[in-house]
């Protein structure tokens, strides 16, 4: 069964940026038509989906988080990549990286374990 | 405010089924058979249990289904049992170039 797993830095300073790496393992990212997908969850909030990235590098991105956002594949190391620049507390939150149920498809089906971003000086 | 519209809480007895619904747009919700539903307990990742507005993964039991009238969808748990007690959130692909909605979800709470 795929598996991902967030890793990166637990603290960003505010006006800093947030960069995440998923590595997924028991499966290959170039596995065609899927779109690797970022969501994140503040503290006792809903969730909102930042993004997502193919592994042949194109993306599409919540509009509202656009111009901060770049997401990233690297295939060699079967990981892809968050940076969220200029970050304020209002980022503090919960990252997930996860992967569609099928191919072209938006239904988040298998999911990292999370991992809690803090933004604070 | 949440682009998509769920009642903040639901409950009913073991055995019982218990509806919820995700209200949108028809740029959203109404303009695609791309919901989503998902189940989350407190401090784990969500768990998908509906695509595409009525299928099931495999593994998630038929006591969850789906379904969608206009720009409602809705989610419903069949059978309660105590450990259907999560949060709940609907998700749908919007046309707008808004890629996915999320809805603010609802905690259902098994009595």
């Amino acid at each position: 069964q795929l598996q991902l797993q967030e890793s990166g830095p637990g603290l960003v300073k505010p006006s800093g940026t947030l960069s995440l790496t998923c590595t997924v393992s028991r499966g290959s990212i170039s596995t065609s038509r899927y779109y690797w997908g970022w969501i994140r969850q503040p503290p006792g909030k809903e969730l909102e989906w930042i993004g997502s990235v193919h592994y042949d590098g194109s993306t599409y991105y919540n509009p509202s988080l656009n111009s901060r956002v770049t997401m990233s594949v690297d295939t060699s190391k079967n990981q892809f990549s968050l940076r969220l620049r200029s970050v304020t507390a209002a980022d503090t939150a919960v990252y997930y990286c996860a992967r569609p149920v099928a191919p072209n498809n938006d239904a988040f089906h298998i999911w990292g374990l999370g991992t809690l971003v803090t933004v604070s000086s | 405010q949440s682009a998509l519209t769920q009642p903040p809480s639901a409950s009913g007895s073991p055995g019982q089924s218990v509806t919820i619904p995700c209200t949108g747009t028809n740029s959203d919700v109404g303009g695609y058979n791309y919901v989503s539903w998902y189940q989350q307990y407190p401090g784990k990742a969500p768990k998908l249990v509906i695509y595409e507005v009525f299928k099931r993964p495999s593994g998630v039991p038929d006591r969850f289904s789906g379904s969608k009238s206009g720009n409602t969808a809705s989610l419903t748990v069949s059978g309660l049992q105590a450990d259907d007690e999560a949060d709940y959130y609907c998700s749908s692909y919007s046309g707008n170039d808004m890629g996915v909605l999320f809805g603010g979800g609802t905690k259902l709470t098994v009595l």
